[in-house]
């Protein structure tokens, strides 16, 4: 009865390589993130969706795509991964209540290392 | 823009000790949340409080305290009689309404805690 689920947890691969994160998300939440955590531990968000349409997206190279096919799931594609993107990816969902209120939960990270 | 800070970049105790973590904010907004969250060393990001900027009454919770000071733009966490197993990366981190209906994180830079046996 995981709340925020992510998959792989670990995704090595080489530079050049096109990859996906998946997320999922069970608690009928309306809006999902995804968060960069790089080697320093800094983080950072990228893009948010509401009901899937975005309605964040911060200073992202293009080669990171978000994919929302449902308000359940969010995914993150990366084309051409580059070293720099190995970090730890974070998706996080929430849902605002009553006067703006609002906790983001996030999910267990996905350790990314790019080769 | 918003901004988080958190001073103190690595924090050791021994246990049973209190420890304070400082966090300092800037926000134009009247109205924002700010939050802690505990980043264990297994990477999980786990919420700890928040408290939205009309209420700042310190908040205990077992071990843990909040206290909230808008005079100040601080919110900072003490644990009390810490254990080995506080030894986390906490984060504090500041909400504001960005567009849409999303609030967007803006973390500070996290404080490692080393709780020593």
């Amino acid at each position: 009865d995981t709340a925020v689920s992510q998959t792989p947890k670990y995704l090595v691969t080489q530079m050049g390589n096109d990859k996906s994160i998946k997320c999922e998300q069970n608690l009928g939440h309306d809006t999902m993130y995804w968060y960069k955590q790089d080697s320093k531990k800094f983080l950072k968000i990228m893009f948010s969706y509401n009901n899937k349409e975005l309605i964040i997206n911060e200073t992202v190279p293009n080669r990171f795509s978000p994919k929302s096919p449902d308000k359940a799931h969010l995914n993150l594609h990366i084309n051409s991964l580059e070293l720099g993107d190995s970090a730890v990816y974070f998706c996080a969902s929430s849902q605002v209540g009553l006067g703006g209120k609002e906790t983001q939960y996030f999910g267990p990270g996905t350790r990314l290392l790019v080769l | 823009a918003q901004k988080v800070t958190q001073a103190q970049t690595e924090i050791s105790v021994v246990e049973k000790e209190d420890v304070t973590l400082d966090c300092v904010y800037e926000t134009r907004d009247t109205t924002y949340y700010l939050f802690w969250y505990k980043q264990p060393p297994s990477g999980e990001l786990v919420f700890l409080i928040r408290r939205n900027s009309f209420d700042e009454q310190n908040e205990i919770s077992g071990r843990y305290s909040w206290n909230f000071q808008k005079s100040t733009s601080s919110f900072n966490f003490t644990i009390t009689a810490s254990q080995v197993v506080d030894s986390a990366v906490y984060f504090c981190a500041l909400s504001e309404l960005s567009w849409g209906s999303a609030r967007q994180l803006t973390f500070g830079s996290g404080t490692q805690l080393t709780v020593l046996p």
